[in-house]
């Protein structure tokens, strides 16, 4: 079984400033890993994946993720966050092997609220 | 592209009543998922349909919860006699399966209040 620890329940940051949201996970077996966003009473929007290949991804609006395999981390960051970034940001998992027909369920860690101000 | 449908967007009913909710997918796709969202935390997965077969349910799907996808169209869930625990973001996302494609499209949820 999977579980995500996201270690900041929520971050301050002003406007301009660099940000850095913390996921930890846990697995037994290799995983695929996520950043989704979610803005107020809406779903949630895939910010980037980590599949293979390079550990630094690039995803929309500006962020970027990187996975340490040592570390079992993938965090988020973005070098100048703007107000519109006030969100609230979601770390998965899935399991990398999943068996043929398999569900490509995720597995979210809590959340880390992400409050930009002026 | 219209993107995940989900109908109605709120919901309020009193404990005991069942209520159904709609997702219809993006139409390409052949993988529809429910999660649950309660205040706090992160979604939960509920299940899972691949076309118009039931393929996975979590143990938080209770017997009062059941879930269809008649067609491999549109999906249902319903709950039966709902419980203030009830309470709660439904999310439906759909996505397609092709090789090494992951990440799903996510609908606006339906949220439910049980007074």
């Amino acid at each position: 079984a999977q579980s995500v620890t996201q270690l900041d329940s929520q971050v301050p940051v002003f406007e301009e400033a660099p940000v850095e949201l913390r996921c930890n996970y846990s697995s037994s077996v290799s995983v695929y890993l996520f950043w989704y966003v979610q803005y107020p009473n809406q779903g949630l929007q895939l910010l980037l994946k980590y599949l293979s290949g390079s550990t630094l991804v690039k995803g929309i609006n500006g962020f970027e993720a990187e996975f340490n395999k040592s570390q079992t981390s993938f965090h988020l960051r973005k070098p100048s966050v703007h107000i519109s970034d006030t969100a609230e940001y979601f770390c998965a998992v899935t399991e990398r092997y999943r068996t043929q027909g398999g569900s490509e369920k995720l597995v979210f860690g809590k959340g880390t609220k992400l409050t930009v101000n002026p | 592209d219209t993107g995940v449908s989900q109908d109605p967007r709120h919901k309020i009913t009193k404990r005991g009543q069942n209520v159904t909710f709609r997702c219809d997918p993006i139409s390409e796709h052949n993988r529809l998922y429910w999660y649950r969202q309660t205040l706090g935390q992160g979604p939960e997965f509920l299940t899972y349909f691949q076309n118009e077969a039931q393929l996975e349910k979590s143990r938080l799907l209770s017997d009062r919860f059941s879930a269809e996808r008649p067609k491999g169209s549109f999906s249902t869930l319903e709950i039966q006699r709902t419980e203030q625990g009830d309470s709660a973001m439904y999310l439906c996302a759909s996505s397609l399966e092709v090789r090494r494609v992951y990440g799903y499209t996510f609908g606006s949820g339906t949220r439910l209040t049980v007074v």
